[in-house]
Order: C-alpha cells, then sequence, then structure tokens
C-alpha cells in the first residue's frame, strides 16, 4: 500500500544523545515535510525538502538536521543541541503543483529521559 | 506573514448536536490554499478539504461543510449531527504559492462529543 512510514512509533532519549527519526514514502511525492507538535501549539515547520539534496529551514530548524539523497528517504536528526526535544513528530509529504495535499505519517514520539 | 488562527481551544458538544469550528487566515499572497485535517487520537493527520483563493463557494460532503468568505478571511467548518467518531482535533491550515509552500498550522481546536 502507499503511504508515509515513519518509525520508530515511541523513542526515548538520554540527554546529550544524538537520535535520528526516519520517514520513508512511496508516494513518488516530490516535497518532505518536518513538523514538531506540542500540546496547544499546533504543528510548527521544522525543515522540508522540495527535491533530492536540497532542504530548506522551518521556523524552529535548531538543533535539528537533515538530509535528502534519495526521493523516499527524508530523515530527521535531533541533536544534543535541541534543549526541549520532547514531543510529538509528523511526517509529510506531498507532490508539487496546483490541488494537492499533503500526507502524514502516524508519527514519533520522542521523550527524553 | 501568513497566519491562521483558530480561537477556539476547545468545545464540547453532545451527539447529534451541530458545531461550527473556526479558523482565520492572514496572508498577502493572492494565489493561497486552505485545508482542514483532523487528527484523531491515533496521531496521524486526515485530510478532510483543500480550498484555493479563487473558489468562494462552500461544498458540503455528507454531514461537514465549509463556509470559505474572503471577505472576512474566513474558512469555517460545521459538522451537522455530530457523533463520537468526531472527536478529535481539527487542523486549519493555510499554503500559499498555488499551494507550493509549506502548510502554515493553526494551534487546533479539540473537539469532543458526548454521548
Amino acid at each position: 500500500d502507499g503511504g508515509i512510514t515513519q518509525s520508530p512509533k515511541y523513542l526515548f532519549r538520554k540527554e546529550g544523545q544524538n537520535v535520528t527519526l526516519s520517514c520513508e514514502q512511496n508516494l513518488n511525492h516530490d516535497a518532505m515535510y518536518w513538523y514538531r507538535q506540542d500540546p496547544g501549539q499546533g504543528l510548527r515547520l521544522i525543515y522540508y525538502s522540495q527535491i533530492v539534496n536540497d532542504f530548506q529551514k522551518g521556523d524552529i530548524a535548531e538543533g535539528y538536521s537533515v538530509s535528502r539523497e534519495k526521493k523516499e528517504s527524508f530523515p530527521l536528526t535531533v541533536t544534543s543541541a535541541q534543549k526541549n526535544p520532547t514531543a510529538f513528530y509528523l511526517c509529510a509529504s506531498s507532490w508539487q503543483g496546483l490541488d494537492t495535499e499533503a500526507f502524514f505519517g502516524q508519527g514519533t514520539r520522542l521523550t527524553v529521559v | 506573514a501568513q497566519k491562521v488562527t483558530q480561537a477556539q481551544t476547545e468545545i464540547s458538544v453532545v451527539e447529534k448536536e451541530d458545531v461550527t469550528l473556526d479558523c482565520v487566515y492572514e496572508t498577502r499572497d493572492t494565489t493561497y490554499y486552505l485545508f482542514w485535517y483532523k487528527q484523531p487520537p491515533s496521531g496521524e493527520l486526515v485530510f478532510l478539504i483543500r480550498r484555493n483563493s479563487f473558489d468562494e463557494q462552500n461544498e458540503i460532503s455528507g454531514r461537514y461543510s465549509w463556509n470559505f468568505q474572503k471577505s472576512t478571511s474566513s474558512f469555517n467548518f460545521t459538522i451537522t449531527a455530530s457523533q463520537v467518531v468526531d472527536s478529535a482535533v481539527y487542523f486549519c491550515a493555510l499554503s500559499e504559492n498555488f499551494g507550493n509552500t509549506p502548510l502554515v498550522f493553526g494551534k487546533g481546536t479539540r473537539l469532543s462529543v458526548i454521548a
């Protein structure tokens, strides 16, 4: 089935560690996105990529890094520089062009312990 | 700068009541798209509707209807005869440049439908 797969669903990290969240899509979408969701804050854009080997910072990119080496994959690394990483992370993808919408994965809940 | 405001943080209704979720947006672009998504407890966002800035026609899909008014920069969502399965967080979102910029979301409205 076509869709977006995020893994793992739950992730625990010790303070000072980097962790990488996986996002894979088989929809042949050009663009991919990472959002962070905190209670009462809605979704905020971390990074996005509209083409392979290119990506742009979103509103809250500090403490995060991404790569886009393949069209299907857009992993997000939460570095130790991110001061408050505990949150729900959502990955999305979409075609570029008119009359399209973004499709979302099921999310990864990251907790710092 | 673009902005989406959902002033209602939480709404509770009794089953079979009608409920309207408000969405007000700000943008200087004239070629924007508006969206509504539903987030059930599982966490995944489910697409409900897309509307472009050139089409102000209201839309009805079953028990769902949407009212787009450019004069008031609003894109409100009404659920008729609400059901318990409608309980979720609902997000309104905006994308500029013919929908080619990343979505900007409102903070969401949590709807609880009580049996």
